[in-house]
């Protein structure tokens, strides 16, 4: 079983549409959550971290389920600008930094 | 702005050269990590780097070996190159402490031909 596993899509939505990306990892000891954007050619870039009691930066909004070991992605109002492919990120290392990367959830917002 | 800059973007390199991978991070960060991505399966670690003089193997370091002579710099060779080594590598890094995320350089393709 994979250790952080995403349904690799494509979404694709009109924009102005509500999307939402849901993530499951399977190590309970995982300390820390993260959602990354990649755009096509272009590396990995941090969207927003991810906290128990849920947090949200202007569209986006991220939520983390410890119990069921989810994490999820709401992105409201879609922009044509939003089309990427969006990485759930977990992290498992007791000693700091090492991330483990699902294999993304491509998104594809339409005029 | 925080950087992380690899040595080059684009590279095509022939069959069983030695094959250096430059990434330098201007950040004082002390994690550093390469990864290579493939399509359908995702970023894969190759090898990771906590401290100068310090490596750690990550999930396919075979055919590959790291250096981290300073603190900034974190080198990626492949020892004798070869085409399933054809990929997108990644470098990355972070401070040391596990709430914080990944400042990625923009990649090298690599092309082995």
């Amino acid at each position: 079983r994979k250790e952080v596993e995403q349904d690799p899509g494509p979404f694709n939505v009109p924009e102005g549409a509500t999307v939402a990306f849901n993530c499951t990892y399977s190590n309970s000891a995982s300390q820390s959550f993260f959602w990354y954007r990649q755009d096509c050619r272009k590396e990995p870039k941090l969207l927003m971290s991810v906290y128990s009691s849920g947090n949200e930066d202007g569209r986006f909004t991220a939520q983390l389920n410890r119990a069921s070991q989810y994490i999820s992605l709401l992105i409201r109002d879609s922009k044509l600008s939003d089309s990427a492919t969006y990485l759930c990120v977990v992290n498992i290392d007791n000693q700091g930094g090492k991330l483990i990367f699902g294999q993304g959830t491509e998104l594809s917002v339409k005029p | 702005d925080v950087k992380v800059t690899q040595s080059s973007r684009y590279l095509v390199k022939r069959t069983g050269e030695k094959v250096f991978l430059e990434c330098v991070q201007d950040m004082d960060h002390e994690n550093m990590f390469w990864y290579r991505q493939d399509p359908g399966l995702g970023l894969r670690l190759i090898y990771f780097s906590y401290d100068v003089k310090m490596k750690e193997k990550g999930d396919i370091p075979e055919g590959y070996s790291v250096s981290r002579e300073k603190k900034e710099r974190f080198s990626l060779i492949l020892e004798s190159a070869s085409t399933n080594q054809t990929s997108m590598y990644l470098c990355a890094s972070s401070l040391a402490y596990r709430g914080y995320g990944y400042t990625f350089g923009s990649g090298t393709r690599l092309t082995v031909v």
